[in-house]
Order: structure tokens, then C-alpha cells, then sequence
């Protein structure tokens, strides 16, 4: 099942910043983040294992509450370059190894 | 190194004849995934391989699409009698192992079936 990713777009001037949620209905084993400009392949910013554990990426970060089977990526104090589609994929506790994503937060970054 | 390719870029065939879509991995990784993508919407898993085991094919749409991985390596998508709803974006990807680490993405091969 398709994880929930919210907001469906977001709107902020640089220097702001924003937070992506992402939940699933099923228990979790890893959640993975992309980001995707138009017209480009996804690019990988980051994977987090059960566990709890809040990683980072420069000023992107995110965390993982297994529990809950949410996970939110924090964007702070955004560029320009950080506008584009970001995806939550999630992997699920079990035999299952494919990756589901979400259908996408649009972030659009002005200056 | 090189990263994941895929070919044709784009493709542009009749309803009714079939397609092949060709993706060639990074060396030495082990897992292959293609994903579907329809215009603004999101990644639909289609079909992963990992090593010699059998792939999960639970993504795929219809039997009229499969996909098979020759040596562990390059990777075919055949879609036969398509129709206009296979209009989409394909992409592939691979990764060093299986689904925890993360996956590189090819260009994607467009496909419009008119």
C-alpha cells in the first residue's frame, strides 16, 4: 500500500523552512527519501532504518518513528536548489523488498 | 563511473505492437528495479530483481508485461499489444544490494503509445 505524503506542494522563499510528512499503514523497516527536478531522474538523499534514527544531509534531515510508521524530512533555511518533488519510499517489515512510494510533495522554492 | 542507462530515450509506437525498453546497470550491483511514472504523478513499482532469485513481478500492471534479467546484469522490459494507457515514463534502477541502500536511476525511457 502507498505510503501518505503531506502537504501535496509547498510554497516558500528562501531562506525558510519547510517539513514533509510521510505515513504508512503498515510497520516499517526503512523509509527512503528522493527528490526529483522536471525532467530528471530521482536522486537520492537518504535511507533510515527502524531504529528511531534522525539523519542528515547538509541542511536536510529526517526522522523516523517507527512506531508511528512516519517519517518527516526537514528542509531549513532553503535554497533555490531545493526545489523539485520530493518522495517517500517505504519499505515494509517482512518478505516484501520493494519499494513503494508516495505520490510526492512538489516544493517550489522563490527567491 | 558510469551510472545506469537506459535505451531507447524515448519511444513512440503504434496500439497493438509490442516494446522493448533496455536498462544496463551499475557494475556490480546486484538489485534492478523498474518503476513506472505517468505524467506528474508519482514512482510505480513495477518488477525487482536481486541476484539469482526469483523477481518479484507483484507490480506488474497486466500479463502483458515482463521483464527479464540476462547474466545478472542488463535488464529488458517487453510490453506486448500496448495500449495508450502505457504512456508513461520508465524507469529503471539499481543498488549495491537490496532495498536498503539506495537506488541510482537511469535517464527513463519515454513511451507514447498513440
Amino acid at each position: 500500500q502507498q505510503p501518505v505524503q503531506s502537504p501535496q506542494a509547498v510554497i516558500l522563499r528562501e531562506g525558510e523552512d519547510a517539513v514533509i510528512n510521510c505515513s504508512s499503514s503498515k510497520a516499517l523497516y526503512s523509509v527512503h527519501w528522493y527528490r526529483q527536478k522536471h525532467g530528471e531522474a530521482p536522486v537520492f538523499l537518504m535511507i533510515l532504518l527502524k531504529g528511531g534514527e534522525q539523519k542528515g544531509h547538509e541542511k536536510i534531515s529526517a526522522s523516523f518513528n517507527e512506531k508511528k510508521q512516519q517519517s518527516s524530512l526537514y528542509l531549513t533555511a532553503s535554497q533555490l536548489s531545493y526545489s523539485g518533488t520530493y518522495f517517500c519510499g517505504t519499505v515494509s517489515s517482512g518478505s516484501a523488498r520493494q519499494l513503494t512510494f508516495g505520490s510526492g510533495t512538489q516544493l517550489t522554492v522563490l527567491p | 563511473g558510469a551510472g545506469v542507462s537506459q535505451s531507447p530515450s524515448n519511444k513512440v509506437t503504434e496500439k497493438g505492437k509490442d516494446v522493448e525498453l533496455r536498462c544496463d546497470p551499475i557494475s556490480g550491483h546486484t538489485a534492478l528495479y523498474w518503476y513506472r511514472q505517468s505524467l506528474g504523478q508519482g514512482l510505480e513499482f513495477l518488477i525487482y530483481f536481486q541476484g539469482n532469485s526469483a523477481p518479484d513481478k507483484s507490480g506488474l500492471p497486466s500479463d502483458r508485461f515482463s521483464a527479464e534479467r540476462t547474466g545478472g546484469s542488463v535488464s529488458t522490459l517487453t510490453i506486448q499489444r500496448t495500449q495508450q494507457e502505457d504512456s508513461a515514463v520508465y524507469l529503471c534502477a539499481s543498488s549495491l544490494d537490496w532495498t536498503a541502500y539506495e537506488q541510482y536511476f537511469g535517464p527513463g525511457t519515454r513511451l507514447t503509445v498513440t
